[in-house]
């Protein structure tokens, strides 16, 4: 089992491009979600889908973009990248009603110069 | 903003001792507060959830204590190990909303040998 796969690991971006960070799971989750980690931050929400075709804003949604076609990816869109977006990205994927089944990927290192 | 409200940021132990990590929540309506550890460049990884139903649980030498009139948790290590040496957060949603957890700004462990 894969579990929750992202891709990239790490990326250098340069402000005003625009990229997308890739997640996809293999459990057959319902739910994903994005975060941001920032120091003493802790991790903040940024995207979340219940299912395919549903997404919904978290806490942090400005400047991302997100779509679900499928049960297994979840893409999260950096329209414009900017300096205040570097920070470090997990997708997680999750069941309803399953006390331990929330499952985080390893995570992609994002810079914006 | 509904926030979770964790610490100490930062705590030392000696091998052999208690660690605990203390987390208070403003949201009535959470009903289910996990904990997860993060070790340098990796994902978090959940360690131990708990509803309200009950008031403390434990999995080894690990027990989360809650105290719903208070609207506090903790996590308690017990016989800390080195190989404990992570950061902790604690974390809470509502059961059926576990793709939207509130994070606390976490905790780093060391335990010294």
């Amino acid at each position: 089992n894969a579990g929750v796969t992202q891709t990239p690991k790490f990326q250098v971006l340069k402000t005003g491009q625009s990229m997308t960070l890739q997640c996809a799971q293999d459990m057959n989750h319902e739910y994903m979600s994005w975060y941001r980690q920032d120091p003493g931050m802790g991790l903040r929400l940024i995207h979340y889908s219940v299912g395919a075709g549903i997404t919904d804003q978290g806490e942090v949604p400005n400047g991302y973009n997100v779509s679900r076609s499928t049960t297994e990816d979840f893409p999260l869109r950096l329209l414009s990248a900017a300096p205040s977006q570097t920070s470090v990205y997990f997708c997680a994927s999750s069941s309803p009603g399953t006390l331990y089944g929330y499952t985080f990927g390893s995570g992609t290192r994002l810079t914006v110069v | 903003q509904q926030q979770v409200k964790q610490s100490p940021q930062s705590l030392i132990v000696q091998k052999g001792g208690i660690s605990i990590i203390n987390c208070a929540y403003e949201n009535t309506a959470f009903d289910y507060f996990p904990w997860y550890q993060q070790f340098p460049g990796k994902g978090p990884a959940l360690l131990i959830a708990i509803r309200p139903d009950v008031s403390e649980k434990k999995e080894g030498r690990f027990t989360i204590s809650f105290n719903k009139s208070a609207k506090q948790f903790s996590l308690h290590i017990m016989d800390s190990q080195p190989g404990d040496s992570a950061t902790y957060f604690c974390a809470a949603s509502k059961w059926g909303s576990n793709y939207k957890l509130t994070f606390g700004k976490g905790t780093l462990l060391t335990v010294n040998p």
